[in-house]
């Protein structure tokens, strides 16, 4: 089956410091990933995507690539915010028998920015 | 443009009962799923309807169901509840169509206690 790994929080840094999360994945078929975030008392919010082998994906400063080879997703940003401070999902979907919207989740990662 | 609305945002059970959570999907958006948030297993998934029909099913008991009705709207509907069904239960909607698959939209979420 579909599974997803990431690494554990909380991940404590700086402001301006360098992001990366680190994000690997197991699938049967040929997966899109994506990056989701949850902000304190919100829902989850799509932060980038990439369906198919070295695609990046990008959004608000954040990058992924689609590492197929490694079958890895890292989150990556150059200069965290403040108001980064979240909970970042990883997560996969297989389009094999229409099941393109039931992703498999990692377990989160949080984000701790300081000031 | 309204976002994905769930209703109720917060309720207590008692062990036995059932509950059944609402959710309204974006204006145009033919794909429904619910997810189920625990701090221990993560992100889940329940199931996903599209067109009135169950397209997806996790891997959840029988306790748990759920229906979309012409406009869309979702139902779902945990019967028996346990202890272990508290959670923060998550509805996103989608447009499920060609590249758009997992891209989802999500509500804030319906917190279900369960004493």
């Amino acid at each position: 089956g579909n599974s997803v790994t990431q690494m554990e929080g909380p991940v404590t840094l700086s402001e301006e410091a360098f992001l990366t999360i680190n994000c690997t994945y197991t699938a049967t078929g040929y997966p899109s990933l994506f990056w989701y975030v949850q902000y304190p008392g919100e829902g989850l919010q799509l932060l980038l995507k990439a369906t198919k082998a070295d695609d990046k994906g990008s959004n608000k400063g954040f990058e992924a690539t689609y590492r197929k080879e490694t079958t890895s997703f890292h989150l990556e940003k150059g200069s965290v915010q403040v108001s980064d401070s979240a909970v970042y999902f990883c997560a996969l979907s297989d389009l094999l028998n229409n099941a393109g919207n039931m992703l498999t989740f990692g377990g989160g990662t949080r984000l701790m920015v300081k000031p | 443009k309204a976002g994905v609305t769930q209703t109720p945002r917060y309720l207590i059970k008692t062990r036995g009962q059932q509950v059944t959570l609402s959710c309204s999907p974006i204006s145009g958006h033919r794909s429904v799923s619910w997810y189920q948030q625990t701090p221990g297993q993560g992100l889940q998934f329940l199931f996903e309807y599209f067109s009135e029909t169950q397209r997806n099913k996790g891997n959840f008991p029988g306790r748990f169901s759920g229906r979309q009705f012409s406009n869309s709207r979702s139902e779902m509907n945990v019967s028996t509840l346990e202890l272990g069904d508290s959670a923060l239960y998550l509805c996103a909607s989608s447009r499920a169509t060609g590249m758009v698959y997992g891209e989802l939209f999500f509500g804030e979420g319906s917190r279900l206690t369960v004493l």
